[in-house]
């Protein structure tokens, strides 16, 4: 079985401040990890994905996240934070063999509130 | 450059009737899923579609069916509504070769509500 956790509800950083948003996951392969955005009432956006390689992923919008294998942890960060960054952050993995489909399993999600 | 499509955007329904989400893609890929959205619970899976012909279920897909229609469309039922569906639904695609990573490419959801 494979699953995700995103130990906070919501993140609270002011505009110009770096940022985290924290993942950790369970697969009992390899993982293939993903960070998604939503707006408000919209669809979700992928951002980025670690597949193998360089722990330092770099995504859309500035974002990136570090890959941890010994502590199971996909984190997203942002340098510099944006008001225009405020939405719901959606973590998702699924082990790298899941015969055809992508099933992806997703945290229950981080609000991030950027404020000037 | 539609992406993923999904009809209707917005729903209400009466507890005991019947609906079909509709979902279609135009990005040519293999599979096709239905999730339901909670507030607190993520994105949980209900119905997926490996390949067209093709339909497993999810992790929660008591109460739900599916049709992979074609290759492009995958539809969502639900016989008999129950306040508990009450969901935000979206459809997603992917193509999934070897050693990719299938992300998933999503719909703008179809808003659920169960009276």
């Amino acid at each position: 079985a494979q699953s995700v956790a995103q130990p906070e509800d919501q993140v609270n950083v002011a505009e110009g401040n770096p940022l985290t948003v924290k993942c950790t996951y369970s697969v009992s392969g390899n993982p293939y990890l993903f960070w998604y955005v939503q707006y408000p009432n919209r669809g979700l956006q992928f951002l980025l994905k670690y597949i193998t390689g360089d722990n330092l992923v770099k995504g859309s919008y500035g974002f990136e996240a570090e890959f941890n294998k010994s502590q199971t942890s996909f984190h997203l960060k942002k340098p510099s934070a944006l008001v225009s960054d405020s939405a719901l952050y959606f973590c998702a993995v699924r082990d790298m063999y899941t015969g055809t489909a992508s099933k992806l399993t997703f945290g229950t999600g981080t609000r991030l509130q950027v404020t000037l | 450059n539609a992406g993923v499509t999904q009809t209707p955007k917005f729903q209400v329904l009466k507890t005991g009737q019947s609906m079909t989400l509709q979902c279609a893609q135009d990005m040519n890929h293999n599979s096709m899923y239905w999730y339901r959205q909670d507030p607190g619970m993520g994105l949980r899976l209900i119905y997926y579609s490996a390949s067209e012909g093709t339909t497993d279920k999810g992790e929660v897909p008591n109460g739900y069916n599916v049709s992979r229609l074609n290759k492009r469309e995958f539809s969502l039922r639900l016989e008999s509504a129950a306040p508990s569906q009450t969901s935000v639904y979206f459809c997603a695609s992917s193509e999934l070769r070897t050693r990719e990573s299938g992300e998933l490419f999503f719909g703008e959801g179809s808003r659920l509500t169960v009276l």
